[in-house]
């Protein structure tokens, strides 16, 4: 089944604990991205990679590091995370947008509380 | 900058009733217009898009408007029913490769 994984799901912690959102795609897509879902803010983009070590900042990337080492992982990583961040996260991935965009693909999202 | 404007924020309409939802947008390079629904603690999934070569695209009862020189696009859904009740998203495919996504609307479908 074609899917767009994330984990985990929910997580409550504290001011300053680093910890990491995983995101991994089945699809073979190129393009991959992160967003923030905030209520009244719609769906706000943290950071996308278009391919394997191309990554590159969204609208809201302060706070936040990505990496793309493999071409179906995009890991969210929050070094030193603040209340300000306590959000709904969503990983999407699409095919190749420069041939023509496509459907995003959403992952289930991750609710995370910072307090 | 890149944004899109979306109206109305909450909209109520009777069974059986259209809807119909807004999207304005600012770059004139966008060549692709979906639009997204989100039920309620679920994930945003594609209901249907329009690229900038057509003008119009219908699914049963939705539909999409694309005016580009206005930029403006729209959803319309007709013959409206209690599972059309979620939240809407406009979005565009931007110049320097992003997705821009509308603030949403609210569509509640009162029975």
């Amino acid at each position: 089944e074609a899917q767009v994984t994330q984990n985990p799901r929910y997580l409550i912690t504290v001011t300053g604990k680093k910890l990491t959102v995983t995101c991994s795609q089945n699809m073979n897509h190129e393009y991959m991205s992160w967003y923030r879902q905030d209520p009244g803010l719609g769906l706000r983009q943290i950071y996308y990679s278009m391919n394997v070590e191309v990554t590159d900042k969204g609208d809201v990337p302060e706070g936040y590091k990505v990496s793309r080492k493999e071409k179906r992982n995009f890991p969210l990583i929050l070094e030193s995370p603040s209340p300000n961040q306590t959000s709904l996260y969503f990983c999407a991935s699409s095919l190749t947008p420069g041939q023509g965009a496509g459907e995003l693909f959403f992952g289930e999202g991750s609710r995370l509380t910072v307090l | 900058g890149e944004n899109v404007e979306q109206h109305p924020s909450t909209l109520s309409v009777q069974e059986g009733d259209s809807a119909v939802i807004k999207c304005t947008y600012s770059d004139s390079a966008s060549n692709y217009f979906p639009w997204y629904k989100q039920e309620l603690g679920k994930r945003p999934q594609l209901i249907i898009d329009i690229r900038s070569n057509v003008g119009e695209k219908k699914d049963q009862r939705i539909a999409v408007t694309l005016n580009k020189t206005a930029k403006h696009f729209s959803l319309h859904i007709t013959e409206t029913q209690p599972e059309d009740s979620a939240v809407y998203f406009c979005a565009y495919w931007s110049g320097t490769y992003k997705y821009i996504f509308g603030t949403g609307t609210r569509l509640k479908v009162l029975a």
